[in-house]
């Protein structure tokens, strides 16, 4: 099973509107890492949150950790065509450190 | 040249064939982990590897081996390659964060497996 779940699924913005999504998580952590994946390739680091961090900003993304709801949620501020992508976040397990992945959200920005 | 290189990119097999996916690394990272993502889903684990001497399981393990040679080498192998075994494979890479605590993943391009 996955160790994260994310919501939405699937996300249609228009350009310049900001898009959120979730992710929550079954496990306690280290820290938690979201990352970019254009169709079928590699993917791509965004940002990472520690554990004791409740915020952290970088360019135009903004991710928030609440370990108490074992939920993150990351918001792309004023979206770009190219920043249609699937989203993926990221566990590091507190004891094992291995590093597992949620389902993911298909965001698509229209021009 | 890639940091992290994973070889074949394609590959095309038939029920009961065994097959080996080969990632290499020029990152001097100790961390190495192989993913499965099957269409429109997420990553699953499969194995990791903190050093050559650590190899630990993922969800996923059944069906697969790995091999860590050296640090910069973790290879994934499927003794008897199964048709749910169609995926997207991928290797990554990380080096300790702070503390002990995973940093930053770089991953591979991929490698598209198709058993028939």
């Amino acid at each position: 099973s996955q160790q994260g779940e994310e919501d939405p699924q699937a996300l249609s913005i228009q350009e310049g509107e900001n898009a959120t999504m979730n992710c929550s998580y079954k496990t306690s952590i280290n820290n938690l890492q979201w990352y970019r994946q254009n169709s079928g390739r590699g993917l791509v680091h965004l940002i990472l949150i520690r554990s004791n961090e409740r915020e952290k900003h970088s360019g135009r993304l903004r991710v928030t950790l609440d370990t108490s709801k074992k939920s993150s949620s990351l918001l792309i501020t004023a979206s770009r065509a190219a920043d249609t992508a699937s989203y993926f976040c990221a566990t590091d397990a507190l004891i094992t450190h291995d590093m597992r992945f949620g389902a993911g959200t298909r965001l698509t920005v229209k021009p | 040249d890639a940091d992290v290189t994973q070889t074949p990119r394609n590959r095309i097999t038939k029920t009961g064939k065994r097959i080996m996916l080969e990632c290499s690394q020029t990152k001097g990272h100790d961390r190495m982990y192989w993913y499965r993502q099957d269409p429109g889903l997420g990553l699953q684990l499969i194995y990791y590897s903190f050093d050559v001497k650590d190899i630990n399981k993922g969800e996923i393990s059944d069906g697969y081996s790995v091999s860590r040679q050296a640090q910069a080498k973790f290879s994934l192998s499927l003794e008897s390659a199964i048709p749910n075994q169609t995926a997207l494979y991928f290797c990554a890479t990380s080096d300790k964060g702070w503390g002990q605590n995973t940093g930053e993943l770089f991953f591979g391009e991929g490698s598209r497996l198709t058993v028939l």
